[in-house]
């Protein structure tokens, strides 16, 4: 069964700061892993996918890097802004499936403040 | 906007009511979801539908029901809402396989039942 874990929980930083979120999953045979955004009160928000052949995927100020062989993922997300403010979640596929049914972690609540 | 649909946003039930949530969606996805989001407890999978004309049971399926009425619609029931139901409910979708697929979500359903 996949399990995925993410730290921190909360994280709060200044405007303009470089940051790391971190995720980790029990899988390694995991086929993908994708970033969410989580505004409050609102449904995700689809960031970032990588595929298992995939190193890393960027898109624009975020990085997104799996390292299959040590279980984790990161979120990279350069100069941040007061508008980056809100939950991340990463999403693996439900272990002995290469699609389809995602096991998520619990979030990383990100603050940012001017 | 493409994307994923659902109806109702808001809903109030008494203990013993049943009602229907509604999803949809435009993208000619062949996979459809219902998560479900409490706190502390993250997003868990209530039952999934891998293509038009199949359901299977995710990791919280006791007391809903589901519908996969076409490729574009999935829907799911309580038939006797529960306090402890009390969530919100999020439905997604995803191509199913190829490289590029991802999930959408709709911006889910809030329901409390007293």
């Amino acid at each position: 069964k996949q399990e995925v874990t993410q730290i921190p929980a909360a994280l709060s930083v200044p405007e303009g700061e470089n940051l790391v979120l971190n995720c980790s999953f029990t899988d390694s045979a995991i086929y993908n892993l994708q970033w969410f955004r989580q505004d409050p009160g609102k449904g995700l928000t689809s960031l970032l996918l990588i595929q298992s052949s995939q190193r890393e995927q960027t898109s624009g100020r975020l990085n997104a890097s799996l390292d299959k062989s040590s279980g984790r993922s990161t979120l990279y997300i350069a100069a941040s802004q007061p508008g980056d403010s809100a939950t991340y979640l990463c999403a693996g596929p439900a272990g002995g499936t290469s699609y389809g049914k995602l096991t998520f972690g619990q979030g990383t609540i990100l603050t940012v403040h001017p | 906007n493409a994307g994923v649909t659902q109806t109702p946003k808001f809903q109030v039930l008494k203990t013993g009511q049943s009602m229907t949530l509604q999803c949809a969606q435009d993208m000619n996805h062949n996979s459809m979801y219902w998560y479900r989001q409490d706190p502390g407890m993250g997003l868990r999978l209530i039952y999934y539908s891998a293509s038009e004309g199949t359901t299977d049971k995710g990791e919280v399926p006791n007391g809903y029901n589901v519908s996969r009425l076409n490729k574009r619609e999935f829907s799911l029931r309580l038939e006797s809402a529960a306090p402890s139901q009390t969530s919100v409910y999020f439905c997604a979708s995803s191509a199913q396989g190829g490289p590029n697929y991802g999930y959408t979500f709709g911006s889910g359903t809030r329901l409390t039942v007293v």
